[in-house]
């Protein structure tokens, strides 16, 4: 069974500083890996996805993401926070091997960027 | 491109009514729909499976007589909350995969229904 954990139920940061969203996972074969973010009353935008390739994953926003196999992990970046990246932030795994594409999403975390 | 629909956005009913929710996507085919249940500040719950021209698959504990679920076109699927009562009140979410092309492996997410059960 696939699952994802976000040990952070919220972040907070100042605006201009460095973001970090951390995200483990645990999937029986080879990951696809997703971050969405949401916001209040809002349905899910993709910021991006590992698939296979480079380690490091470049998305919306200005947003990047980091698959490291061996730590099971795939932390969501942004050198530079916004007030406006104050949202509601989830990582989702699919295991390959589910025909249907389902999601396992994580739990969430809050990120509140501060002025 | 990619964008996903649902219809209404929020909905309020009484109890024993039914209330059905659409969900589109607008410029792709997608043979393959989701509906998800979201409580407030909590994460996505996967409800069912939605494949045009076959049934739903139901996750555990998802009553299918309460969340009826048709998927009868590549455009078009609805989730029915029949007999809606209070505690069916929640944010509901579909997603789409688009299996025109090359496959994304995204899923693209409609807005939400936000239905509240009085």
């Amino acid at each position: 069974a696939q699952s994802v954990a976000q040990p952070e139920d919220q972040v907070n940061v100042a605006e201009g500083n460095p973001l970090t969203v951390k995200c483990t996972y645990s999937v029986s074969g080879n990951p696809y890996l997703f971050w969405y973010v949401q916001y209040p009353n809002r349905g899910l935008q993709f910021l991006l996805k590992y698939i296979t390739g480079d380690n490091l994953v470049k998305g919306s926003y200005g947003f990047e993401a980091e698959f490291n196999k061996s730590q099971t992990s795939f932390h969501l970046k942004k050198p530079s926070a916004l007030v406006s990246d104050s949202a509601l932030y989830f990582c989702a795994v699919r295991d390959w091997a589910d025909s249907w594409g389902k999601l396992q999403f994580g739990a969430g975390t809050q990120v509140v960027v501060t002025p | 491109g990619a964008v996903v629909s649902q219809h209404p956005s929020w909905v309020i009913c009484k109890s024993g009514t039914s209330v059905k929710i659409e969900c589109r996507s607008l410029d792709f085919q997608a043979t393959t729909m989701f509906w998800y249940r979201q409580f407030p500040k909590q994460s996505l719950m996967l409800m069912a499976t939605s494949n045009e021209g076959s049934k739903a698959t139901y996750e555990q504990g998802v009553e299918k007589d309460k969340f009826l679920i048709n998927h009868a076109s590549l455009t078009l699927s609805t989730l029915t909350v029949t007999s809606a009562h209070p505690e069916d009140s929640s944010f509901y979410i579909c997603s789409a995969r688009d299996y025109s092309g090359t496959d994304t492996y995204e899923q693209y997410f409609g807005p939400g229904t936000r239905l509240t059960v009085t």
